[in-house]
């Protein structure tokens, strides 16, 4: 049964980088037909799409955070990581990965998620 | 503010029905077959509930039912049940510039 499990710090300084990665177990992350993703959820917010990533590279990104997001994948350790660089406390929230089917575009398998806080 | 609108909240009795909306434009909703809804209880992460518009998911109650007219997609939630009550998000695919696009939420009480 596949399970992702976000790992990175929990406490980000404000204009710094936030880095974060999720392992992939229990099935490949270089199986075709799936996309690999962020979703964030401010404190008593709704989801946000961040961005996806295909095994093979090709990305995805929320246009509002385009500038600002880079996610990349790891084949030989089955990771993917973002990193959403000028951090504010806006970015304050809990970061889901999670894994997206493109034949439906549903998000299938979620991890547990991470909380990042943004404070100096 | 999220592309998709749904309605706040939502309510209903046991056993009763509840139908909570997600309005998009023909860009997304309105555009492909491919809305999903999701439910999320407190402190949890999200599970996928629909997808392709009417499909459920191996172990989704099939209480849970999903339909869609022109931009507005709907997730039916029949027979309510206290476990029923958490937030409903639906996601669409929007083409390959903005790839999916999130609702804001609807919080499902159960009375």
């Amino acid at each position: 049964q596949l399970q992702l499990q976000e790992s990175g710090p929990g406490l980000v300084k404000p204009s710094e980088t936030l880095s974060l990665t999720c392992t992939v177990s229990g099935g490949s992350i270089s199986s075709s037909s799936y996309y690999w993703g962020w979703i964030r959820q401010p404190p008593g917010k709704g989801l946000e799409w961040i961005g996806s990533i295909y095994y093979s590279g090709s990305t995805y990104y929320n246009p509002s955070l385009k500038s600002r997001v880079t996610i990349s994948v790891d084949t030989s350790k089955n990771q993917f990581s973002l990193k959403l660089s000028s951090v504010t406390a806006a970015d304050t929230a809990v970061y889901y990965c999670e894994r997206l089917n493109d034949y439906h575009y549903g998000m299938d398998v979620w991890g547990q998620g991470t909380t990042v806080t943004v404070s100096s | 503010q999220s592309a998709l609108t749904q309605p706040p909240s939502a309510s209903g009795s046991p056993g009763q029905s509840v139908t909570i909306s997600c309005t998009g434009t023909s860009s997304d909703v309105g555009g492909y077959n491919y809305v999903s809804w999701y439910q999320q209880h407190p402190g949890k992460a999200p599970k996928l509930m629909i997808y392709e518009v009417t499909k459920r998911p191996s172990g989704v109650p099939d209480r849970f039912s999903g339909s869609k007219s022109g931009n507005t997609a709907s997730l039916t939630v029949s027979g309510l049940q206290a476990e029923d009550e958490a937030d409903y998000y639906c996601t669409s695919y929007a083409g390959s510039n903005n790839f999916v696009v999130f609702g804001g939420g609807t919080k499902l009480t159960v009375l």
